[in-house]
This record gives C-alpha cells, structure tokens and sequence, in this order.
C-alpha cells in the first residue's frame, strides 16, 4: 500500500523559503510524486511533479520561484518555494502521479498546513 | 478564474441524483484525460474517477464519470449524506503545460 506523509516548518516569514519532503512508502519502482496546494478555503493549484528518474514539470505561474528534487533514496521527494508571501499560505499536499498519459493524483498526503507571516 | 469551470454547488435528496460538470476546451478537456476527487471537510482530497470514467478500487459504482467533447461529467446516484463534500476536476492543458484543477462543487445532500 503506497502512503505519502509530508513534513516541514508551518510557520514563515515573508521573504524566507518554503522547504517540505514527502516521504513515500510501499513504492518499489520508479514512481511520479507532485505537490498540490490549497489556500485556506480556496480550490487546489498544482505545484508541479518529479519522476523519480529524473524528469521534473513546474506550473508556469510558480515556476521562477519553485524547486522540486528528488532524495538520494528515491523515498523522498522535496519542494522549496522561495521569497514567501501571505499569498503562500496554503495546505501544501504532495501525492503519486500515474496514468498513461498521466492524469491521475493517488494516493495524498494528509497535508501541512503552512503559513506566511510576519 | 480557473481554466476548467464546475458550478460551484448541486443539491438534492438522499437517494436522488447529481449530476457536476466540468468545462474545458481543445487544449484541455478534448484532448486529454480527466480525473475526479471528492474532498470531505478537513481531509485530502481522494481519487474517484479516473481516465474519464476509470473507477479506483473501493469506489462505488453509484459514482461515475464520462467525457463529450470538451465538458466532463460526474454523476452521483442514490445520493448519501456520506457523499456530501467538494469535489473537483483535473486535467493537463496542452498550451499551458500544466495540470488544471476545476474551480470546485460543493454537493449538499438535503
């Protein structure tokens, strides 16, 4: 049973960098993990994803300030978004991406919630 | 303003039927594959539907999806209090290389 957890700081100021890691267990080969987020009572925004071979696709409207990688262990995968703003304050999920063509997020993280503030 | 467009609430009775559109285009929905996800109050979202009308395991057939042209469709039959949550809709959009998600639709069981 694949399960993803996600991990990181909930609280940052304005202009630091957000860094969270997705642990992933119960994957024995090369899997997709994205990062999904969701604004305090807002819809969801997808964030971008990795394989963990190393393909790597961002959202273009994020993309100058993310950084998504995956960890030597291929059990992990991390997300840093920089110059933070209360813009940023969001439930930040990471998921498996599959599908042919891939279309699919399963399973999710619980989710973190992080805020930006000063 | 989302790119895929879901009316934002449906209603009916228990037993009764809903039905959540989802809207799109060429670059998105005509093109490429859909996929549902129904979020409960305070929790994940999870996988109902996927490529267009595939069902996870564990789904029940009652929940369903379908695809015309560049609008997908969820149906829910014999609506439960359990299915009351938000579900929303996602897609790849070719032109701007990025998965979209559906604005939303909250489903109020009355």
């Amino acid at each position: 049973q694949v399960k993803l957890q996600e991990s990181g700081p909930g609280l940052l100021r304005p202009s630091e960098t957000l860094s969270l890691t997705c642990t992933v267990s119960g994957v024995s080969t090369d899997y997709y993990g994205t990062w999904v987020r969701q604004p305090p009572g807002k819809g969801l925004e997808w964030i971008g994803y990795i394989y963990s071979s190393g393909t790597i696709k961002y959202n273009p409207s994020l993309k100058s300030r993310v950084t998504i990688s995956m960890g030597t262990s291929k059990n992990q995968f991390s997300l840093k978004l920089k110059s933070v703003t209360a813009a940023d304050t969001a439930v930040y999920y990471c998921a498996r991406l599959g599908g042919s063509p891939l279309n699919w997020f399963d399973p999710w993280g619980q989710g973190t919630l992080v805020t930006v503030s000063s | 303003q989302s790119v895929l467009t879901q009316p934002p609430s449906v209603s009916a009775a228990p037993g009764q039927r809903v039905t959540i559109s989802c809207s799109g285009s060429n670059s998105n929905i005509g093109k490429t594959y859909v996929s549902w996800y129904q979020q409960l109050p305070g929790a994940a979202p999870k996988l109902v539907v996927h490529d267009d009308n595939g069902r996870p395991s564990g789904i029940p057939d009652r929940i369903s999806g379908s695809k015309s042209g560049t609008t997908a469709t969820l149906d829910i039959t014999g609506l439960q209090p359990g299915d009351e949550a938000e579900y929303y809709c996602v897609t790849w959009d070719l032109s701007l290389g990025s998965f979209v998600f559906g604005s939303g639709t909250k489903v109020t069981v009355l």
